[in-house]
């Protein structure tokens, strides 16, 4: 059975860094492009960005390319999305997925909230 | 970026009933286009991909059409366990985005 487990998330002030995680079990981990989506609090979907089954690649929406970054590690089956100078519009249920390129297992999420 | 405009954003329906939901991509994306259902307090689930594949394990009640930059989701005989946002969502092009989704709750 597929799986995605995200963690990391939490209350986060403006400005600060959060690195979320998502532990892959299943299915190998290292053969799948997988991707960030998050979802806002009015339910708006957002497609973050995608990394190569080899890490070697990545590919951002272009309004988080400068602050987002993805990265995996495929001996730990761990996809990771490290979020810098964090604003209150990134207050959102970010989830982990595997990308076949449409988004074919989801994780259950995990909550971002941005306040002071 | 290409846009996705979907509608209606919110759908009652009686049991029973056929429902149907439009996605209209702002640019021709070749059929490259998945449904999700998303239940309350749930993660999306895909329902169907590159238009009209049926997803593993999806009930047979649920279909996909379109083609070009016109794209449907049509539910038939509506059950309770339905209710749910549906969203479209396009994989032809990088940012890969989505509709704004349809509510969709029994009368």
């Amino acid at each position: 059975e597929v799986q995605l487990v995200e963690s990391g998330g939490g209350l986060v002030q403006p400005g600060a860094s959060l690195k979320l995680s998502c532990v892959a079990s299943g299915f190998t981990f290292s053969d799948y492009w997988m991707s960030w989506v998050r979802q806002t609090p009015g339910k708006t979907m957002e497609w973050i960005g995608d990394i190569k089954y080899d890490g070697s690649y990545t590919n951002y929406a272009p309004s988080l390319k400068n602050r987002f970054t993805i990265s995996r590690d495929n001996a730990k089956s761990t996809l990771y999305l490290q979020m810098s100078n964090v604003r209150s519009e990134d207050t959102a249920t970010y989830y982990c997925t595997r990308r076949q390129p449409y988004f074919d297992y989801w994780g259950q999420g995990v909550m971002v909230t941005v306040s002071s | 970026d290409i846009q996705m405009t979907q509608s209606p954003a919110s759908l009652s329906a009686s049991l029973g009933e056929t429902v149907t939901i439009e996605c209209l991509a702002s640019e021709d994306i070749y059929s490259n286009l998945a449904w999700y259902q998303q239940k309350p307090g749930k993660s999306p689930q895909l329902l169907i991909y590159y238009a009209n594949s049926l997803n593993d394990g999806v009930p047979s009640r649920f279909s996909g059409s379109g083609s070009g930059t016109q794209y449907s989701l049509k539910i038939n005989s509506l059950q309770s366990e339905d209710v749910s946002i549906y969203f479209c969502q396009q994989n032809y092009d990088s940012p890969f985005t989505f509709g704004s989704g349809t509510k969709l709750e029994i009368k």
